[in-house]
């Protein structure tokens, strides 16, 4: 089992560019989860699908920010027009219950 | 989701038994009591969960007080790899809408040698 899988574990972009952030759940995982961490603001729950449909969006930003889950085997989370306080660490998690088994995260700086 | 309160900081000793507090006056008789733990560049890991009866596994033990307005994560033997941020988060089961996580501040565990 190799857990949740996140690409890429870093990535850089400049003020303005776009930034497509990638998860694969654990298979047979019915449930995904996007979560963003901060030193401010902590770890804050972003949006979530069950079933490859979303469920609930209520901490993903208004603008510029969206995820889609087009297959049970990955998820993104684009980010357009990126700012420099959208740099943070981008955590999924996947279940198949209760549980959230949460992958290593992906780190994001914008400059 | 109700509300947990955990001490900001705990020390420890490398082969002590660690008890880490947990407060929730507010649950709900369908809330869950969950553990995560996360180290500095890595994700938060799950740690235990229990709803009434106290449960063990091979990382912990989650003793549940009867009125399950308190709980306490008990270490045995920690090691220097035990030291993280330990959070305690209440969650709803079979939430068939939102099942969002929400982290609080949590208890930072120190381990020395």
């Amino acid at each position: 089992n190799a857990g949740v899988i996140q690409t890429p574990r870093h990535k850089v972009t400049g003020k303005g560019q776009e930034a497509t952030l990638w998860c694969e759940p654990i298979s047979g995982h019915s449930a995904v989860f996007w979560y963003r961490q901060t030193i401010v603001q902590g770890l804050e729950f972003l949006t979530y699908f069950r079933n490859q449909a979303p469920i609930d969006d209520s901490g993903m930003p208004k603008e510029r920010f969206s995820a889609q889950m087009p297959n049970q085997s990955h998820s993104t989370l684009k980010i357009q027009s990126t700012q420099p306080q959208d740099s943070a660490v981008y955590l999924c998690a996947s279940s198949l219950e209760d549980t959230q088994y949460f992958g290593p995260g992906t780190r994001l700086l914008v400059l | 989701d109700a509300k947990t309160t955990q001490p900001d900081s705990m020390e420890s000793t490398e082969g002590e038994t660690v008890h880490l507090p947990c407060s929730h006056a507010t649950i709900s008789g369908n809330e869950y009591i969950y553990w995560y733990r996360q180290v500095p560049l890595q994700g938060p890991e799950y740690v235990t969960h229990g709803l009434q009866q106290n449960t063990t596994n091979s990382m912990a033990f989650l003793a549940i007080a009867s009125d399950r307005k308190s709980s306490t994560l008990i270490l045995p033997h920690v090691s220097l790899r035990d030291a993280a941020v330990y959070h305690c988060i209440l969650r709803v089961a079979n939430q068939g809408g939102s099942a969002k996580l929400i982290f609080g501040e949590g208890t930072k565990l120190t381990v020395s040698s």
